[in-house]
């Protein structure tokens, strides 16, 4: 089974570029989420996706925009990248009362 | 804020060791307690999941507890194993739409 599947595996931008990362499910999981991993800093929500249809701000969404596609996809979406948003940003799904699945990761670089 | 501890940062052990493992959180109103091990380079593979209703759960090696009138979780790992070298995070579950409040991990090395 795929599980969760996060395109690129890495990036790298340049101050101003924009770019999207891709999620996809395979667990016909109804949430999904998208966390940023830095040193130091644990992982932090930035928007999740409590059902198709919807989207929320988790804890730092400043700079970022999502879009539930359809159930089984959830993209993020840079605008206008920053040295600050270098990090590792995670996807990942759940149903309601399960552990979250979580992808490989996307390493972005933006410099 | 919710916020989420694990001390140590770090922990080094020789293999046969029990882990004791620690994680603290700040508000009772948990709807879960999640514990997941990140392997270097790689996403999060959930280990176990406490209910808030429960007190403990159980997995082969592991058992993880829960005390939510001390804001504690602990996660027991017997008999470690190299293999069992990885970073361990909790995780705090809030009531809506399981939003995951994580805390910082604690890196395990289990020496041969």
């Amino acid at each position: 089974n795929a599980g969760v599947t996060q395109t690129p595996k890495f990036q790298v931008l340049k101050t101003g570029q924009s770019m999207t990362l891709q999620c996809a499910q395979d667990m016909n999981h109804n949430s999904m989420y998208w966390y940023r991993q830095d040193p130091g800093m644990g992982l932090r929500l930035i928007y999740y996706s409590a059902s198709e249809g919807t989207t929320d701000k988790g804890e730092v969404p400043n700079g970022y925009n999502v879009s539930r596609l359809n159930k089984r996809e959830f993209s993020l979406r840079l605008e206008s990248a920053a040295p600050s948003q270098t990090s590792v940003y995670f996807c990942a799904s759940s149903s309601r009362v399960q552990p979250q699945h979580f992808g490989d990761g996307t390493r972005l670089s933006i410099l | 804020k919710q916020e989420v501890t694990q001390i140590p940062a770090a922990l080094s052990v020789p293999e046969g060791e029990n882990l004791v493992l620690n994680c603290s959180f700040t508000d009772s109103a948990i709807y879960n307690l999640q514990w997941f091990r990140q392997d270097p380079g790689k996403g999060l593979t959930s280990l176990l999941l406490i209910q808030s209703s429960q007190r403990e759960q159980t997995s082969g090696r592991l058992n993880a507890s829960l005390d939510k009138s001390s804001g504690r979780s602990t996660l027991y790992i017997a008999a470690s194993q190299p293999g069992d070298s990885a970073t361990y995070l909790c995780a705090r579950g809030g009531a809506a739409g399981n939003k995951l409040t994580f805390g910082g991990g604690t890196r395990v090395l289990v020496k041969p």
